[in-house]
């Protein structure tokens, strides 16, 4: 079975300051998706970036990018410029690429942006 | 275009009584998910649908928990009898199937259950 571990349990940033979330998992597929979601505080959770493993080349929404190390099984998220809407839980999330299966999801790190 | 809805909010019970939770999913979304999910924990899933079948239910209690989704578009989560350790946010989340199906998930606000 797949898994997915993210070793930081709570991150801070300053304002307009970049931080960095890890994640990193487990598969002997070859074909997946990797995922990044925002749970702001008793809000829904939503998407922030998405990546296909057969892709090399790193995906990128506006402040947010990811280093996704394929080799490793590594796929941190980079936040540039935080603000303090970026306060959240962030989840590192899988999903097999056969078939219709389901998010496989890490336990989350609460990040905190400091004014 | 309208999200995933969830009812209700919140839900305090007692142990051993019964609960039951609704969601909608976004139209046109065959897949609908159930996850749980645990204070200081990520989501875990309890059931998956596509239309009115079930994909996957392997972590589903079912000696407690049981999900329907009828008519293959909203669909209902029940816990009877509810235990101390059901607490926790139940989450309803809606997908493309097939070629449409990217990957992502849209999810609903939760449904917040404590029990007492």
């Amino acid at each position: 079975a797949q898994t997915v571990t993210q070793s930081q349990p709570e991150m801070s940033v300053q304002e307009a300051e970049t931080v960095t979330l890890s994640c990193t998992y487990d598969t002997s597929e070859s074909d997946y998706y990797l995922f990044w979601y925002k749970q702001p505080p008793s809000r829904q959770m939503i998407l922030v970036i998405r990546q296909e493993a057969y892709k090399q080349q790193n995906a990128t929404e506006n402040r947010f990018s990811v280093n996704f190390q394929k080799a490793a099984k590594s796929f941190s998220l980079k936040i540039s410029d935080s603000q303090l809407g970026d306060a959240a839980m962030y989840f590192c999330a899988y999903r097999s690429g056969s078939g219709n299966t389901p998010l496989v999801f890490g336990k989350g790190t609460r990040l905190s942006v400091i004014a | 275009e309208a999200g995933v809805a969830q009812s209700p909010r919140y839900k305090i019970i007692e142990k051993r009584q019964s609960v039951a939770f609704w969601c909608n999913p976004i139209s046109g979304h065959a897949t609908l998910y159930w996850y749980q999910q645990i204070l200081g924990q990520g989501p875990k899933l309890l059931i998956q649908f596509q239309n009115n079948g079930v994909v996957d239910d392997s972590q589903l209690p079912k000696d407690r928990f049981s999900a329907e989704r009828l008519k293959g578009v909203d669909s209902t989560l029940k816990i009877q009898p509810a235990k101390l350790e059901d607490s926790a946010v139940y989450l309803c989340a809606s997908s493309f199937a097939g070629s449409l199906n990217t990957g992502e998930l849209f999810f609903g606000e939760g449904s917040r259950l404590t029990v007492l």
